[in-house]
């Protein structure tokens, strides 16, 4: 049973560029989470995803940032002119359930973004 | 969620058990006790987690005082690979449980 798959692993911008990560759930899982973490800091929520619909992106910077998980396809973290506090490890997580105790919630490898 | 507090760091000797402990006082009587680790550069890893009983699978177990005030993951045979920092989490049974609260956890060593 294949994990939470992101890609790409690591990624390279300059400042002003846009960097779109992308996340494949669990098979079967239908929620997916964005966390960030920042270098030598603890990992943070950024937002909450159902087929379609965010559900929470309480988290998530107000600007620049944008997250989406659509009908057909991977979630995708999309940021816009990336500066250099960007830079960090994103990670993207999924569970089958939205909340409740049968929803543990697997992580996926990581984004790893740099910004120059 | 309730707080925890987890010890910054701890050694194990590789073969010997890694016993490492969270308090959660505060924790509620619908609040899980859920545990994670992070290797370096890898993405967390979920272990294992627990209401009341102890738990055990084939990672760990894990350990819950009876007044649930705090607990004890459990690495019976500990390995070098399982050098990383461990979360110990407390999560609601429901509503917004799945923002994971992340502490700074307890970097585990494992020296050969």
């Amino acid at each position: 049973n294949a994990g939470v798959m992101q890609n790409p692993r690591h990624l390279v911008r300059r400042r002003g560029q846009e960097a779109r990560l992308r996340c494949s759930p669990m098979k079967g899982h239908s929620h997916v989470y964005w966390y960030r973490q920042l270098p030598e800091e603890g990992l943070k929520f950024m937002v909450y995803l159902q087929k379609e619909n965010i559900i929470d992106e309480s988290g998530m910077p107000k600007e620049r940032f944008s997250a989406e998980f659509p009908k057909e396809g991977p979630s995708i973290l999309r940021i816009q002119q990336v500066v250099r506090g960007d830079s960090a490890a994103y990670f993207c997580a999924s569970s089958p359930l939205g909340e409740g105790a049968g929803n543990t919630i697997y992580f996926g490898e990581g984004s790893w973004l740099t910004v120059v | 969620d309730a707080k925890t507090t987890q010890p910054p760091s701890m050694d194990c000797a590789e073969g010997r058990a890694a016993n490492l402990p969270c308090n959660h006082s505060t924790i509620s009587g619908n609040e899980y006790v859920y545990w994670y680790r992070q290797i370096h550069s890898q993405g967390p890893q979920y272990i294992i987690h627990g209401l009341k009983n102890n738990e055990t699978n084939e990672m760990a177990s894990l350990i819950i005082t009876e007044d649930r005030k705090s607990s004890t993951l459990i690495l019976p045979h500990a390995t070098l690979r399982d050098t990383a920092v461990y979360y110990c989490i407390v999560r609601n049974s429901g509503g917004s449980n799945y923002k994971l609260t992340f502490g700074k956890g307890t970097l585990l060593t494992v020296n050969p």
